[in-house]
């Protein structure tokens, strides 16, 4: 079966600093991947997905992640955080058809301090 | 841009109550899907649907039923609402003509049952 896992469950960055956010799956195929945030009292929004092709994918608002095959990683990352970007992050894999098959990870909160 | 609706955002019921949770999106989407989420846990599909008088339930048990006459609308009714019933539903729908499909996540209801 597959799963997703987010070992951290709180973070907290200084505005300006780098921000990485782990996420590790496993899927019996070929995965598809995808990183989602949510903002306090609003729905999920799609931040950057994968399904094939070149590793690093780019996303909204700045953040990219990596596609890592050996490590069964998909880590989300930013250069340098903004205050707006405190919000709580997804990561999900599953089949680029059908999204009844997606899972989640229990997510990681991102807190931003000044 | 469209967007996808849920009312009501907050809700807090007693004991025994049969409420109905509604969800409608402008975008067409043919697929649309109910979620249960619970603070530091992942997202749990409930429900979903392909179209029109599809349904189908999700990899999560829930005693809630839905429904799918219109294309633009799937509410979830709650026969006999309990406490272990508290929790944040998040609906969701995508449009499976795209090859790659992503998710619009509704606001959210955040129900809570005395």
């Amino acid at each position: 079966a597959q799963s997703v896992t987010q070992p951290d469950i709180h973070i907290t960055v200084s505005e300006g600093a780098s921000l990485e956010l782990r996420c590790n799956y496993s899927y019996g195929a070929t995965p598809y991947l995808f990183w989602y945030v949510q903002s306090p009292g609003q729905g999920l929004q799609l931040l950057l997905k994968y399904f094939s092709g070149d590793t690093l994918v780019q996303g909204i608002k700045g953040f990219e992640a990596e596609f890592k095959r050996s490590q069964s990683s998909f880590n989300l990352r930013k250069p340098s955080v903004h205050w707006s970007d405190a919000a709580e992050y997804f990561c999900a894999v599953g089949a680029v058809f059908g999204n009844e098959k997606l899972t989640f990870g229990t997510g990681t909160r991102l807190t931003i301090i000044p | 841009e469209a967007d996808i609706y849920q009312t009501p955002r907050y809700l807090v019921i007693g004991t025994g109550k049969k409420i109905t949770l509604e969800c409608s999106q402008t975008m067409g989407h043919d697929k649309m899907y109910w979620y249960q989420q619970d603070p530091g846990m992942e997202l749990h599909l409930i429900h979903y649907s392909y179209g029109v008088n599809s349904t189908e339930k999700g990899d999560l048990s829930s005693e809630s039923t839905v429904s799918r006459i219109r294309t633009e609308h799937f509410p979830l009714t709650l026969e006999s609402a309990r406490p272990s019933h508290t929790s944040q539903y998040l609906c969701a729908s995508s449009d499976s003509t795209e090859n790659n499909e992503k998710l619009f996540f509704g606001s959210g209801t955040q129900l809570s049952v005395l």
